[in-house]
């Protein structure tokens, strides 16, 4: 078994900041994944990742930036923070193989003020 | 990219009876077919899939159904009970890197 661990979280901002948002797995799956969970609009992969340096964007990556550091973990970076935005930023990996289990960690719930 | 269309967005229904949830996708492509239930305050886990190559699969009472002609695919819930009262996701992959697009999701609400 493995475990993803997502740091923080709760995350506080205001508006115009940067905030960045860290997530390590143990699974040692190649892909990662970070997703936006919004009421009534379900989940939006952000950006996603197969290996190591690698990076590819989804369907929402406008106005986030990521970075795969290593193999185990996988950051994401809101580069300016929306006055009154709220919603919970999930990390997921799987292995590298067609139709593998997504694994989610416990989310980052973003607040800005 | 993919558009998944999932319905209904509330299920209210009594224990013991069925439920059913529908998905519909664009992409004739999509080969993969993956439902997520996320418990109040958890995060999503994988339930039940169904690769193309497959019309019906069955475990633990559920039920997935494919149709490829009409791309839809739907979750049947079984013999109900309050422990199934979560948010409930259909997604779709047609990449070999498991990109998926999730559906919306479904509040399903069992009463006793």
């Amino acid at each position: 078994g493995g475990i993803i661990t997502q740091t923080p979280k709760f995350l506080i901002g205001q508006e115009g900041q940067k905030l960045t948002l860290k997530c390590q797995q143990n699974f040692n799956h190649d892909t990662m994944y970070w997703y936006r969970q919004d009421s009534g609009k379900g989940l939006r992969l952000i950006y996603y990742s197969i290996t190591e340096n690698d990076l590819q964007k989804g369907d929402l990556s406008e106005g986030y930036d990521a970075s795969r550091e290593k193999k185990s973990s996988f950051s994401l970076t809101v580069t300016s923070a929306q006055k009154n935005e709220m919603a919970v930023f999930l990390c997921a990996s799987s292995p590298d193989r067609a139709h593998a289990e997504q694994f989610f960690g416990p989310g980052t719930r973003l607040t800005v003020l | 990219g993919e558009q998944v269309e999932q319905l209904p967005s509330i299920l209210r229904v009594q224990e013991g009876s069925s439920a059913s949830i529908n998905c519909t996708y664009e992409n004739s492509a999509s080969n993969y077919f993956p439902w997520y239930k996320q418990e109040p305050g958890e995060n999503p886990k994988l339930i039940i899939d169904i690769r193309s190559n497959m019309e019906r699969k069955q475990t633990q009472g559920l039920i997935v159904l494919l149709d490829k002609k009409a791309k839809r695919f739907s979750l049947h819930i079984t013999d109900t009970q309050p422990g199934d009262s979560a948010m409930y996701f259909c997604a779709a992959s047609a990449s070999g890197y498991n990109k998926l697009t999730f559906g919306k999701g479904t509040v399903l609400l069992v009463s006793p």
